[in-house]
């Protein structure tokens, strides 16, 4: 099956810092890829839809200023969180839609965030 | 809006003893469904999937789940279940064609007793 990965598994940064999260499609090229977070015992909450070479599309409530996108190629998509807070720390996970079998997302491991 | 229930947070279950997790949905149109399952430092894994036709639907590791459209519901089964089943599971819905993202339920913490 299609396989996505992230980088890094985990960081820890300061307040104030930028952190960057990496999501890539291994085996396949997807024109679209979606950022998602997690808390804990909680549910996956979509925070923003990444499209190849167009502005990514963000989800009522999600600073775009503060989680910068960019998906640069066909397999690639990074998350920036900038000037991070403590209150950012979260699971962060991304997800590609594989075209030839489309509606289906797979989803990379994820980035646990954690900002002191 | 759409939305996903997923009224159980914990589930218990003996090892070799069948299973049932519940989901329901709230969609404006004909939802695509999905089931995906979350293990300790691994992603999420689809399980299965529903977009038209049979509403039982069989998916990887010997779970199947059935759409009711009646019940807005897509429940999960495995009739026997192992110890490494033990993990996270959440129902997802979405609108189809791949281009948006999915809403998730909480989901349900799957316990395995020996």
């Amino acid at each position: 099956g299609a396989v996505v990965s992230q980088h890094p598994s985990r960081v820890i940064c300061k307040s104030g810092t930028s952190v960057k999260i990496e999501c890539r499609s291994l085996d396949f090229q997807a024109t679209t890829m979606f950022w998602y977070r997690q808390f804990p015992k909680k549910s996956l909450m979509l925070m923003a839809t990444s499209n190849e070479g167009s502005k990514a599309t963000y989800e009522q409530g999600v600073e775009k200023d503060k989680f910068l996108i960019n998906h640069a190629s066909l397999t690639l998509s990074t998350l920036t969180v900038t000037s991070a807070h403590p209150e950012d720390s979260s699971f962060y996970i991304c997800s590609a839609r594989d075209p030839p079998v489309t509606d289906t997302q797979y989803f990379g491991p994820g980035t646990r965030l954690t900002v002191l | 809006a759409q939305s996903v229930t997923q009224p159980d947070i914990h589930i218990t279950v003996s090892e070799g003893a069948s299973l049932e997790l519940r989901c329901n949905y709230s969609y404006g149109a004909t939802p695509y469904l999905f089931w995906y399952v979350q293990s300790p430092g691994q992603g999420l894994q689809l399980l299965l999937k529903y977009f038209s036709g049979d509403t039982l639907v069989q998916g990887i590791k010997g779970f199947e789940a059935e759409f009711k459209r009646s019940q807005s519901s897509f429940n999960l089964r495995k009739p026997s279940v192992h110890w490494s089943d033990a993990a996270e599971y959440f129902c997802a819905v979405g609108p189809g064609g791949g281009a948006d993202g999915l809403t998730f339920g909480k989901g349900t913490h799957l316990i395995i007793q020996p």
